[in-house]
């Protein structure tokens, strides 16, 4: 089966950059996709085919992905940032993937 | 507005049934791939289920093979999921969500419902 491994937590002061991190093996060759989830709310999708922003997503959600890790980075990182982030994958044989979510404080 | 309403969750004793339904709105609901995700409570997004926009391709999780079943009647714009023979583990908020109906097989979910809770206990 296929894993994706992200922290648990990250912590960011506000203004700075927040970088969440999904580890999976080859992930550099599947597109990853991201959603962010406050609490109590549904999950929002972030960004998707590793890079790409949905509509009214503002700038300063970014992605990467290379190797066996993809990146989401928020940068200038506001109060209302502060959720869950999972990130997601499709697998030939799993299918739909989530990694176990990473809390993201602002302090 | 692109909507996405969840319904029919509630208390079921372990083993017992429930029907889940989700009503799409707002989009052509016919021309969209489907998926149920769930999440246990304090726990991460699960994968349920996923039915393509015809109902002809359908796959489960392990988890629920053979015990859940996903449906749709593009006619009234809904989407079903008939769980059978609960499990405390099945405990969870139930969503549906849409995947991106602009691209053929997207493998992402860009929009989702609000949930409904399913609660598995005696």
């Amino acid at each position: 089966s296929y894993v994706l491994t992200q922290p648990p937590s990250v912590s960011v002061a506000p203004g700075q950059t927040a970088r969440i991190t999904c580890g999976g093996n080859n992930i550099g060759s599947k597109s990853v996709h991201w959603y962010q989830q406050k609490p109590g709310q549904a999950p929002v999708l972030v960004v998707y085919d590793d890079s790409d922003r949905p509509s009214g997503i503002p700038e300063r959600f970014s992605g990467s992905n290379s190797g066996n890790t993809a990146t989401l980075t928020i940068s200038r990182v506001e109060a209302g940032d502060e959720a869950d982030y999972y990130c997601q994958v499709w697998d030939t044989s799993d299918h739909w993937v989530f990694g176990g979510g990473t809390k993201l404080t602002v302090l | 507005e692109v909507q996405l309403v969840e319904s029919g969750g509630g208390l079921v004793q372990p083993g017992g049934s429930l029907r889940l339904s989700c009503a799409g709105s707002g989009f052509t609901f016919s021309s969209c791939e489907m998926n149920w995700v769930r999440q246990a409570p304090g726990k991460g997004l699960e994968w349920v289920s996923y039915i393509s926009s015809s109902g002809s391709s359908i796959y489960y999780a392990d988890s629920v093979k053979g015990r859940f079943t996903i449906s749709r009647d593009n006619a009234k714009n809904s989407l079903y999921l008939q769980m059978n023979s609960l499990r405390a583990e099945d405990t969870a908020v139930y969503y549906c969500a849409r995947e991106d109906p602009t691209v053929t097989t997207s493998g992402y979910m860009d929009v989702w419902g609000k949930g409904t809770t399913v609660t598995v206990s005696s």
